[in-house]
Formats: structure tokens, C-alpha cells, sequence
């Protein structure tokens, strides 16, 4: 089984300031992990995904994250955030053999003040 | 076309009604996906189809009825609700197999919010 935790249930931080989301990830098997985002009153957006390779991926909106197998994290981070990265961001993780069941992490809600 | 499309965007119904969720995808994606969503926490998952068969019952009430007509179109048919059932319901789709090859991530929608009163 899979399970993902994410650290920090909401995160403040000016405008122009860097931000790290933390997740970590337990699970037996190898799997893909993504970070989600969502705005008020709508649905979840993909903002970048690791599936293998360079364990740093650079995703959307400026975001990248950081995939640390011994530590099993999968960080995100953006060096300078805007008042517009207010939302609610999900850590996922999917097994790599298929399967339908993405497991989520309970959320992270970033909030940038002026 | 990336999109999933979920209407309506907004639903009042009533604990008697029976209402529809409706939710459309035009990327070839042969798997969908209900979800449920209560404010400030993730997305739970409710049901899957595969190739239009029901792959995934998350042990969903009787009340909540899915039902995949073909491959681009996924409904949910809801009747006695109760107010409990208030949410943001996401429709998502994906690649059936979902491998690097592949798209492996869910495309979501922008859901349907549900008010039971």
C-alpha cells in the first residue's frame, strides 16, 4: 500500500519570498509522483509529475520539485511565489506497474500576503 | 483537447430529487473516475470504469449511481441524498494503462458543487 504525507497543513509566506511544500511518501512498490494544484472552486491542475530520470522536474507557474528516493520526499518548491500561487496544492503518488488508485496526500494550503 | 468537461458547474437538489452529474472527455482516455471532495481535504476516490466497465466501487452508497454510455461520456445519478452528500464532486480522466509511454497522470474537471437540502 501506498500513503502520502504532506508535512505542513498551510504554509504563509510573502510575496517574492521562496516557499517549499513538503511530502513524503511511503509505499513498497516503485511509483510515479505528481503535485496538484487547485483554486478556490475548481479543479485539480497537474503542476509536475516524476516518473524517472533527473530527480529534479521543473513544472508549471514556475514551480519544481525534488525527488529524493532515500528520503522518499518529493519537495516542491518556487524561488519568489505571487499573491496568484494562493491554492491549495496535493502531493500524489500512483504505483509504476499501472493501477487505477491515486493516493493523496491531505493537502497543503499556501497562502501569499502582500 | 485536454479538457474534461463537468456540468452542471453548480446543483441544488433537494432529498427527494433525482438530479444527474454529467462529465465529457475527448482525449481517448479509456479510464474515468468520480470523485468526492468535502472542503479542505483531498479527493476521495468513489468509482472507476475501464473501458466503460465499473473496474472501482469504493463501497459508495446505492444512492450514488454511475454509468459510462461510451468512452467520452461518464455520469453519476443521484437520488435521496442526504445533506452529508454536500461536496464538489471531480470527474477525471486517464490513459487505461498508464505508463511513461503513456500520459500517467488524471486529467480532472472542474466539478460539479453539490448542495443536498
Amino acid at each position: 500500500a501506498q500513503s502520502v504525507t504532506q508535512l505542513d497543513s498551510q504554509v504563509p509566506v510573502f510575496e517574492e519570498a521562496p516557499v517549499e511544500l513538503r511530502c513524503n511518501y511511503s509505499s513498497s512498490v516503485s511509483v510515479y509522483l505528481f503535485w496538484y494544484v487547485q483554486y478556490p472552486n475548481q479543479g485539480l491542475q497537474l503542476l509536475l509529475k516524476y516518473l524517472s530520470g533527473s530527480t529534479l522536474v521543473k513544472g508549471i507557474n514556475g514551480f519544481e520539485a525534488e525527488f529524493n528516493k532515500s528520503q522518499t520526499s518529493f519537495h516542491l518548491r518556487k524561488p519568489s511565489v505571487h499573491i496568484s500561487d494562493t491554492a491549495e496544492y496535493f502531493c500524489a503518488v500512483i504505483r509504476n506497474t499501472g493501477g487505477f488508485k491515486t493516493i493523496f496526500g491531505a493537502g497543503t494550503r499556501l497562502f501569499v500576503k502582500a | 483537447d485536454t479538457e474534461v468537461t463537468q456540468t452542471p458547474k453548480h446543483l441544488v437538489m433537494g432529498m427527494t430529487n433525482k438530479k444527474s452529474l454529467k462529465c465529457e472527455q475527448h482525449m481517448g482516455h479509456r479510464a474515468m473516475y468520480w470523485y468526492k471532495q468535502k472542503a479542505k481535504k483531498p479527493p476521495e476516490l468513489m468509482f472507476v470504469y475501464s473501458y466503460e466497465k465499473l473496474s472501482i466501487n469504493e463501497s459508495v452508497p446505492s444512492r450514488f449511481s454511475p454509468e459510462c454510455p461510451n468512452s467520452s461520456l461518464l455520469n453519476l445519478h443521484l437520488h435521496a441524498l442526504q445533506p452529508e452528500d454536500s461536496a464538489l464532486y471531480l470527474c477525471a480522466s486517464s490513459h487505461a494503462v498508464r505508463t511513461e509511454r503513456l500520459n500517467t497522470e488524471a486529467f480532472f474537471g472542474q466539478g460539479t458543487r453539490l448542495t443536498v437540502v
